[in-house]
């Protein structure tokens, strides 16, 4: 069974500082992974996905086969960086579709 | 830009009600999905649902759920008769294609059972 796990339910940083949340999971296949956010009153939303390397709003995340860990890193945290972050991890399913399975997330709080 | 819309925003019902959750997918999408979210854990699948008819579901989705697209525009989640633990932030997504990553989220209904 598939699993995603993040230890940190809360991360406070402040404004400037390294930012890093941590993304382990199970899957016994090649696994396809996803970092989700959800601003303060905004709905839930894809931010980048681990095959199309890319950064986005300064956030990178590298899949590690060997520590099975996908974790989202930013150097330098921004206030507007706030929210709720899910990491998901898709498998695909029999019926042709993406199903996730998402982390319990990490709320962020980036402090001025 | 478009965007997945949901109503209600939060419904309340007695326990043992019925109670349907509306979403309207993104147009030109071709799968939708339900999740739920209870407060304080992780989002859950429940189904996904592909050319009128369902394509996965989830160990939760039993038989008190159902979903239906009966139009070319709306996507519902019925509970039959509704239980304490079912109350949950409700999540409807939908994606472009069958192997699209990208799903896209609507803002949820808050159902709360009483």
């Amino acid at each position: 069974a598939q699993r995603v796990t993040q230890p940190e339910k809360l991360l406070s940083v402040f404004k400037g500082a390294p930012v890093e949340l941590k993304c382990n999971y199970s899957y016994s296949g090649s696994p396809e992974l996803f970092w989700y956010v959800q601003y303060s009153r905004q709905r839930l939303q894809l931010l980048l996905r681990h095959i199309s390397r890319e950064s986005i709003k300064g956030f990178t995340a590298d899949l590690n086969k060997g520590e099975t860990s996908f974790h989202l890193k930013k150097p330098f945290a921004q206030e507007e960086d706030s929210a709720m972050y899910y990491c998901a991890l898709s498998s695909h399913a029999s019926g042709g579709s993406y199903i996730p399975t998402f982390g319990r997330g990490t709320s962020l709080i980036v402090h001025p | 830009e478009p965007e997945v819309t949901q109503t209600p925003s939060h419904q309340v019902t007695q326990m043992g009600q019925e109670v349907i959750l509306r979403c309207v997918p993104i147009s030109n999408h071709l799968y939708f999905y339900w999740y739920r979210q209870i407060l304080g854990q992780k989002v859950e699948f429940l189904v996904s649902f592909y050319n009128n008819e369902i394509s996965e579901k989830s160990e939760i989705f039993d038989d008190q759920f159902s979903v239906e697209r009966p139009d070319g525009s709306n996507f519902t989640l019925k509970i039959r008769s509704t239980k304490l633990e079912d109350s949950a932030m409700y999540f409807c997504a939908s994606s472009e294609a069958p192997l699209s990553y990208e799903q896209y989220f609507g803002p949820g209904t808050r159902l709360t059972v009483t």
